[in-house]
């Protein structure tokens, strides 16, 4: 079975902190995904990777940066954070095919105070 | 405005009834997916059905989908207080090179033991 997980399911940081999440996975999947949840929006893409050190922003990318140094892992930067990026924050693999089945970890729900 | 639409927005049974959760979207696509999320929880993929696919079968879910209605619907049945979650639809519309899905703001289904 696929294991995708979070470094934290829940994480209260403050204004103006330099924010980490991480994500790994664990089937040498291609594809890793961030995406924020946030209730009445559904989920909304941040950035994605298809590969070692490539990226493209999704939806939403401002104020977020990420990191793909190793095909497992993939980390979501908050460089400033800010109240408004208060919410449940996804991570998310695929094999090939981005747009194939995707697997997703736990969820880290942050509350910026 | 979102590409997949999940309707109704909450939905809720008794145990042993048949659940139906509907999908609409705008624009053509490659393949339909539905998800689950448990409460507080990540988002488990459910069935993946493809635009030249009419019908998918699951064990105890069904989904169909009609390109000409740019529609689909996930069937429970039988349903056990277990399937109590939010649905969600993601469509990967075929017309968008960015290689990404497009999710819906999901159906919050309650199962009433």
């Amino acid at each position: 079975d696929v294991k995708v997980t979070q470094s934290s399911r829940y994480l209260v940081k403050r204004t103006g902190e330099k924010v980490f999440l991480e994500c790994v996975q664990d089937m040498d999947h291609e594809n890793m995904f961030w995406y924020r949840q946030d209730p009445g929006l559904g989920l909304r893409l941040i950035y994605f990777s298809y590969d070692v050190k490539m990226k493209e922003k999704g939806d939403i990318p401002e104020g977020y940066s990420v990191s793909r140094e190793k095909k497992e892992r993939f980390s979501l930067i908050l460089e400033s954070a800010s109240t408004n990026q208060t919410s449940m924050y996804l991570c998310a693999s695929s094999l090939f095919d981005p747009r194939d089945e995707q697997y997703f970890g736990p969820g880290t729900r942050l509350t910026v105070t | 405005s979102q590409q997949g639409e999940e309707d109704p927005q909450a939905l809720s049974i008794q145990e042993g009834e048949n659940a139906t959760m509907n999908c609409s979207y705008k624009t053509s696509i490659n393949n339909l997916q539905w998800y689950r999320q448990n409460s507080g929880r990540g988002l488990v993929h459910l069935i993946l059905i493809r635009s030249n696919e009419r019908e998918k079968h699951s064990g105890r879910l069904r989904v169909t989908l009609d390109t000409s209605k740019k529609s689909s619907s996930l069937l429970i049945t039988a349903s056990r207080a277990a399937d109590t979650a939010s649905y969600f639809c993601a469509t990967d519309p075929s017309m968008d090179s960015s290689y990404k899905l497009i999710f819906g703001s999901g159906t919050r289904l309650l199962v009433r033991p």
